[in-house]
């Protein structure tokens, strides 16, 4: 199994445009979430999924969609990046009834918005 | 609002000596308490884990202590090694949908050789 993937690694972007980071799981888990990690900060949840179709906002929503439509893809997307976005980015993903320690997060993807 | 944060944000010990990192929360309905380790360029790593029903954890070389009357958090961890070096953060859970997470602010551990 790979876990948890995320793409791209890096990627800078300037105030305005729009992209889309990625997330994949290949452990067929239901639970996906989205976590922003500014410097010298904890993670900040921004949206989270309890299964394909389903979503919901968390700590930080604003500026940031989300959509499930299937178990394995969690895609977040940038309507119009601003400066504050600027952050590492964390994607995770867990099952129900298996408790937060098996919650797998991804490698990161650090964001640069100019 | 509610939060978890940490007393310390930098930790220096000397390879060998135990290090104690240390976490407040504000939220009694927390069930759940995690500490996490992360090291640079990677995403967070589960370390431990204690429901709010147990004062005491302990795995492999490390101890957390959880203190409900006073909600204080602790990760012990033994016998410091230089690939202790990261930054460990607090977490809480409040046995809501999805397992989501609360973090603290994050300790940063620096073992001296």
């Amino acid at each position: 199994n790979a876990g948890v993937t995320q793409t791209p690694k890096f990627q800078v972007l300037k105030t305005g445009q729009s992209m889309t980071l990625q997330c994949a799981q290949d452990m067929n888990h239901e639970y996906m979430s989205w976590y922003r990690q500014d410097p010298g900060m904890g993670l900040r949840l921004i949206h989270y999924s309890v299964g394909a179709g389903i979503t919901d906002q968390g700590e930080v929503p604003n500026g940031y969609n989300v959509s499930r439509s299937t178990t394995e893809d969690f895609p977040l997307r940038l309507l119009s990046a601003a400066p504050s976005q600027t952050s590492v980015y964390f994607c995770a993903s867990s099952s129900p009834g298996q408790g937060v320690d098996e919650q797998y997060f991804g490698p990161g993807t650090r964001l640069t918005v100019t | 609002g509610e939060s978890v944060g940490l007393h310390l944000p930098t930790l220096s010990v000397q390879e060998g000596d135990n290090s104690i990192i240390n976490c407040a929360y504000s939220n009694s309905a927390s069930d759940y308490f995690i500490w996490y380790k992360q090291e640079s360029g990677k995403g967070p790593q589960f370390i431990i884990d204690i429901r709010s029903n147990m004062d005491k954890r302990q795995g492999q070389r490390v101890t957390v202590l959880l203190n409900k009357t006073v909600k204080h958090l602790s990760l012990q961890i033994a016998a410091t090694q230089p690939g202790d070096s990261a930054v460990y953060f607090c977490a809480e859970n409040r046995g809501n949908a999805g397992n989501m997470l609360t973090f603290g602010g994050g300790t940063r551990l620096m073992v001296k050789p």
